[in-house]
């Protein structure tokens, strides 16, 4: 059975700190990775998808990477700003590319 | 595109009785999904659907049915509500590979 893990499940750094968020997965056959970003009381917004073909994936100031055979990705963010404060979820596949399952985030806090 | 929507955002409901929650996306994707959210933890997926007429379970399933009639919307029908389905429900969809799913906002559901 596929399980996710985050760590840390907080996090609180300084403005234009660059940092790492690290996510975990059992069963290294994914189809691919996900990581959302969800705001308090809000939906989640979609980062980054990274196909198990791929070892990173790249959006402005964030950079997500993929290791499937140690069963690990990490979610860099450069130069962080109070506005990235959120919740941060990683999600890989049960099978296929569907059914995801979650890890219990990382709540990340920037401070100005 | 108004992408996923939800209805109601919040609702309060007895013990016993029964509500649907309304899901609506915009961007014909074939596949819709439903998953909860309860504090402190990931998301789990309660039922999912392939296309119209098409359902199945997810993780956790019970006390849950849903329908899908049209490809833009799965609604979820909790028959008889308890105080364990107290919880935020997010829908999503994806398209068929790579399978990004995009979410709605999400129902806060109370149970007393």
């Amino acid at each position: 059975k596929q399980e996710v893990t985050q760590i840390p499940a907080a996090l609180s750094v300084p403005e234009g700190e660059n940092l790492v968020l690290n996510c975990s997965f059992t069963d290294s056959a994914i189809y691919n990775l996900q990581w959302f970003r969800q705001d308090p009381g809000k939906g989640l917004t979609s980062l980054l998808l990274i196909q198990s073909s791929q070892r990173e994936q790249t959006s402005g100031r964030l950079n997500a990477s993929l290791d499937k055979s140690s069963g690990r990705s990490t979610l860099y963010i450069a130069a962080s700003q109070p506005g990235d404060s959120a919740t941060y979820l990683c999600a890989v596949p049960m099978e296929y590319g569907n059914k995801l399952v979650f890890g219990a985030g990382t709540i990340l806090r920037v401070k100005s | 595109n108004a992408g996923v929507t939800q209805t109601p955002k919040f609702r309060i409901l007895k013990i016993g009785q029964s509500m649907t929650l309304q899901c609506t996306q915009d961007m014909n994707h074939n596949y819709m999904y439903w998953y909860r959210q309860d504090p402190g933890m990931g998301l789990k997926l309660i039922y999912y659907s392939v296309g119209a007429g098409i359902t199945d379970k997810g993780e956790v399933p019970n006390g849950y049915n849903v329908s899908r009639s049209t490809t833009e919307d799965f609604p979820l029908r909790l028959e008889l509500a308890a105080p364990s389905q107290t919880s935020v429900y997010f829908c999503a969809s994806s398209l068929p590979a790579p399978y990004e799913q995009f979410f709605g906002p999400g129902t806060r559901l109370t149970v007393l």
